[in-house]
């Protein structure tokens, strides 16, 4: 089955500088990488997704590259604010016949943003 | 919001005991997963349903089951209760059909505490 390291674990960032988060995965199949968001005590919520026929996808602050010859995607965030603080899971799936397969997440990435 | 339903929102018990935790998915979504989230682990993938179907399954132990009944609703239950299992359970659903986005929604979580 699939199997998805994410790194680093914990990464703390100054107010405005960049944040980036790695993910490998194991099944050269998986074609669905989203990345969620859990804020403390909240619900996961996605936030930018990407799929293996695309090399990379930005929407405004947050960009996520995939390199699927490596078995590896980024989560970048630029201009960090203290409300990014939260903790990003990346994630891969296979997409099968047009219905969504299920999710396997990395273990986390707790990124604090210091004002 | 997600519309993703789950209670209870809290719950404790004694080792040994059995409880089960209920979802309601969004109206119109036909996937259900469950996912234990841990303080170290992650998002952990248990089970997943589709229209009333066992769909895939993870990590999920045999003293745990779970069910989606015929209006979409499901329930995980957990048995025989070990120290172990105390964390928090998400139910996220999706739309699961030709076209969708991949998103899954996740409800507040049930806090599951064993003593």
């Amino acid at each position: 089955g699939e199997n998805v390291e994410q790194h680093p674990s914990t990464l703390s960032v100054q107010e405005g500088d960049s944040a980036v988060i790695k993910c490998t995965y194991s099944d050269s199949a998986s074609n669905y990488f989203p990345w969620y968001k859990q804020e403390l005590g909240k619900r996961p919520q996605l936030i930018i997704d990407i799929r293996s026929n695309v090399g990379e996808k930005k929407d405004q602050r947050i960009a996520v590259t995939l390199n699927k010859t490596a078995k590896h995607f980024s989560l970048h965030i630029t201009e960090t604010q203290p409300e990014d603080s939260a903790v990003y899971f990346c994630a891969a799936s296979l997409n099968y016949g047009g219905s969504q397969g299920n999710l396997i997440f990395g273990k986390g990435t707790k990124l604090s943003v210091k004002p | 919001d997600s519309g993703v339903t789950q209670t209870p929102k809290h719950l404790i018990t004694a080792t040994g005991q059995r409880v089960t935790l209920r979802c309601s998915p969004r109206s119109g979504d036909l996937s259900v997963y469950w996912y234990q989230q841990s303080l170290d682990q992650g998002l952990q993938f248990l089970i997943q349903y589709y229209n009333g179907e066992e769909r895939a399954k993870g990590n999920i132990l045999e003293r745990f089951s779970a069910q989606q009944f015929p209006d979409l609703h499901s329930e995980l239950n957990l048995s025989s209760l070990e120290l172990g299992d105390s964390a928090l359970y998400f139910c996220a659903s999706s739309v699961a059909a030709s076209g969708n986005t991949g998103e899954l929604f996740f409800g507040e979580g049930s806090r599951l505490t064993v003593l």
